[in-house]
Formats: C-alpha cells, structure tokens, sequence
C-alpha cells in the first residue's frame, strides 16, 4: 500500500529529448511537491500545487513544466533535458498546505547522457 | 534569503556513544526546524519537530536561537540509527498560506559496532 509512488525508478536519456515522471499518492492530500536533489545532496523544492492549483514555482528553468490532472497526481515533464538535469527527483505530499510534515515518495534518478 | 547548513558530511561513532548532528541556519523571520531521516531503502521521513520539543527514537533537538542552531543528539548510539539526516527549515512562501521547506545537505550517520 505505497502511499507516495513515482514512476519511472530511473530514466537514462540522452540531451535534448523530452521526459515525464508521474507522481501519485493516495493518502488523500490536498498538496504535493517536487523537490530536485543535485549530486552534491541538496535537495532543494521545484513546484508546489494545492488540490490542482500551483502555489511554489521556484527559479526553475521553464523546460521544466508541472501538471496536475488531478489532487492525487503531480506529474513533472521536461523538455530538451541537458546534462545538467542530471539528478534525483523526489516528489512529496502533505495533508494541506499549511501542514508541516511531508510524506515522499521514492525518488527517480534521471541521468542525462 | 535562508539557508541551512549540515557541516559534516559524515559522522562514525561507535555503538553506544553519545551522538550529535550539527545544524545551523539563516532566516530573518521566526524559524520552524525539523529533522527528517532517511534510512537504507527507505523514504525520506519526518524525524522530529522543535515545537513538539519530544524525544523520537531516542533523539532530542532544542533550537538555540542565539547560535541559530538546531543541532540533533542522542545519548547512546544503536547500529538501526545509521542513516542519512537532513535539517529542514520551514518559512512562509509569498504569504499564500503555504510553506516551503529548506534542506541542509545531510549528514551520513554511520554506527560502528
């Protein structure tokens, strides 16, 4: 009963194709999250959306593009990934957005070649 | 702009020795702190929270405003601690009710048996 899922588990692509990692929880949370953890560990937020509605949008490069078809799905796609996109990307959710702990999902690494 | 900072990499201690996990950060306005873990294969996870001000698995953290520091200890290392440690910062995001949580880098903690 996986509470926070992220699929793929790992993507290796090649530099300027497009990629989409879909993210789902079924924990009835209104707010979801995806965080990019670099390869020195920082792990640090991307986006936020409340029940459909984006409410973070950090200085992230617009080949970046979130989409919520719905509250349980955030799903992240990238166009004309580079080497640096490189990366674990984790998504998260919480039971509202004022609430303070996160629950995450388990990461997919995206290695760009 | 806030910041949290984790110095040490990694940490060994033996089995049985007093264990602290430092944590300092930046913020300008009233910070709210939490530790959150990440063991071998599993997600990353809330650990504790400075209001709650409890002891979780063992593990203690009182926020010291003047050294803004939040560090986490534990008197007694166990081998099922190893793990990765993340401090987190929590701040209001653009005053729309919502919340974005800053991470330190982590520190790895190995306990040697």
């Amino acid at each position: 009963d996986t509470a926070v899922s992220q699929t793929p588990k790992y993507l290796v692509t090649q530099m300027g194709n497009d990629k989409s990692i879909k993210c789902e929880q079924n924990l009835g949370h209104d707010t979801m999250y995806w965080y990019k953890q670099d390869s020195k560990k920082f792990l640090k937020i991307m986006f936020s959306y409340n029940n459909k509605e984006l409410i973070i949008n950090e200085t992230v490069p617009n080949r970046f593009s979130p989409k919520s078809p719905d509250k349980a799905h955030l799903n992240l796609h990238i166009n004309s990934l580079e080497l640096g996109d490189s990366a674990v990307y984790f998504c998260a959710s919480s039971l509202t957005r004022a609430s303070y702990e996160q629950y995450f999902g388990p990461g997919t690494r995206l290695t760009v070649t | 702009a806030q910041r949290v900072t984790q110095p040490e990499k990694l940490l060994s201690v033996f089995k049985g020795a007093p264990v602290e996990l430092k944590c300092n950060y930046s913020y300008s306005g009233s910070p709210e702190l939490f530790w959150y873990v990440q063991y071998s294969r599993q997600r990353l996870q809330l650990l504790l929270r400075h209001i709650s001000r409890e002891s979780i698995k063992g593990f203690t953290a009182d926020l010291n405003k003047g050294e803004t520091s939040f560090h986490l200890k534990k008197p007694f290392a166990q081998e099922e601690d190893s793990a990765m440690y993340y401090c987190a910062l929590r701040i209001i995001y653009s005053g729309a009710g919502s919340y974005q949580l800053t991470f330190g880098k982590g520190t790895k903690l190995s306990v040697i048996p």
